[in-house]
This record gives structure tokens, sequence and C-alpha cells, in this order.
């Protein structure tokens, strides 16, 4: 069975950093583009990266580029993103979820950005 | 960027009515569209594949349509369990875009 789970979430104050983890199971992650996308409270989706299987590819939403850096260690199984200079609009829940397609998701680690 | 534009936002509707959400596409982008259920405080999960192809476990009143542009998710008969926030997503092309959400509430 697939499994997707984040972590590292948590309160942060306007300026500060965090980093997330997505740890995966249940299928070569090696082979896998993976992606990370978020949904502030009340919010519609917002997709927020992605990198390819090799980390060859890399791209980001125009809101968090320059801030956010996603990377991956494939002998780990894990995906991850640094977030950098966070902003009280980055409150949101972040899930990871597999390929280009966007599936399967994880349960979300929730980011609060506040003072 | 490729926009979603997805209507209703929100629909009222009844136990057993059909019910159907579009989306449409700034641009075309073939048949890379999949459509996500979302109940509160739970991950989206996907219905719908290339645009048309259910997802296993998915149950058969939920279809999907279209191609290029325009994109219809179609619930035949609704159920109690089906009232939830429902999203299309574009991967054609980066940046992935999400429509902006329907609500489906009960009538």
């Amino acid at each position: 069975e697939v499994q997707l789970v984040e972590s590292g979430g948590g309160l942060v104050k306007p300026g500060g950093s965090l980093r997330l983890s997505c740890a995966a199971s249940g299928f070569t992650f090696s082979s896998y583009s993976m992606n990370w996308v978020r949904q502030a409270p009340g919010k519609g989706l917002e997709w927020v990266s992605s990198i390819s299987s090799s980390s060859s590819y890399i791209y980001y939403a125009d809101s968090v580029k320059g801030r956010f850096t996603i990377s991956r260690d494939n002998a780990k199984n894990s995906l991850y993103l640094q977030m950098n200079s966070l902003r009280a609009e980055d409150t949101a829940v972040y899930y990871c979820a597999r390929d280009v397609q966007v599936d399967p998701w994880g349960q979300g680690t929730l980011v609060t950005v506040s003072s | 960027d490729i926009q979603m534009t997805q209507s209703p936002s929100s629909l009222s509707a009844s136990v057993g009515d059909r019910v159907t959400i579009t989306c449409r596409a700034s641009q075309g982008i073939r048949n890379d569209l999949g459509w996500y259920q979302q109940k509160p405080g739970k991950a989206p999960k996907r219905l719908i594949y290339a645009a048309s192809s259910l997802q296993s476990g998915v149950p058969s009143r939920f279809s999907g349509s279209g191609s290029g542009t325009e994109f219809t998710l179609t619930i035949s008969s609704l159920q109690p369990e089906d009232f939830a926030t429902y999203y299309c997503l574009q991967h054609n092309s980066y940046p992935h875009t999400f429509g902006q959400g329907t609500k489906v509430e009960i009538k």
C-alpha cells in the first residue's frame, strides 16, 4: 500500500524557516516525480512545487519561488521542502503527493506563520 | 500559465439528483486532467484521471468527460457521502493549476 507521511509542520514567526519532510513507502520512490501542494485555511488547493525522479527538473509556483526549495533523497525514500522567509500567507496545510498526476496524497502537515 | 475556471463555485442538491461540474482550461491540455473530492479535514481523493478514467474503487456514479479545454465531472445520482468539495487539476504543464473548487451542499 502506498503511504506518504508528512512531518515538520508547526508554528513559526514571520521571516522564519521550517523544513517539511515526506516519508514514502509502498512503491519505488526513485521512479516517481513528487509534489508539494498546500491549502490555506478555508481556501482551495494550490500547487507549490514539483521535483522529477532524479531531481533533474524542479518547478515552483511564483508565490514561493526564491524562498522555498524542494529536494529529495531517494536512498531514504524522502521528499523535503525547505521554507525560508516565511510569511503569514504561507499558513496552510502542506501535502506531499506522488507523480506528475498528483496522486495519492499524504495526510498533510499544518504550517502556521504568526507572531 | 494555464488558468482553470471551475463552475459553479457551489451548488445545493438533493440525494438522487444528477450533478454536473465544469472546468475550462485557458488553453488546450489534451486529457491531462484529474478530478478530486475533498471532505473537511481530509486530504483530497482522486476520483477521475486522464479526464475520463475512473479511479479504482470509486463508485461508477462518478464519471468524467472532455478533452482540450472543456471538462465535466458528473455524479449520476447524488448520495449522502458525496457532499464535499470537488476540484479539477491540470497537469499538462507547469505550474500545475487547480480549479477554484465546487462545494456540493445538501438542499
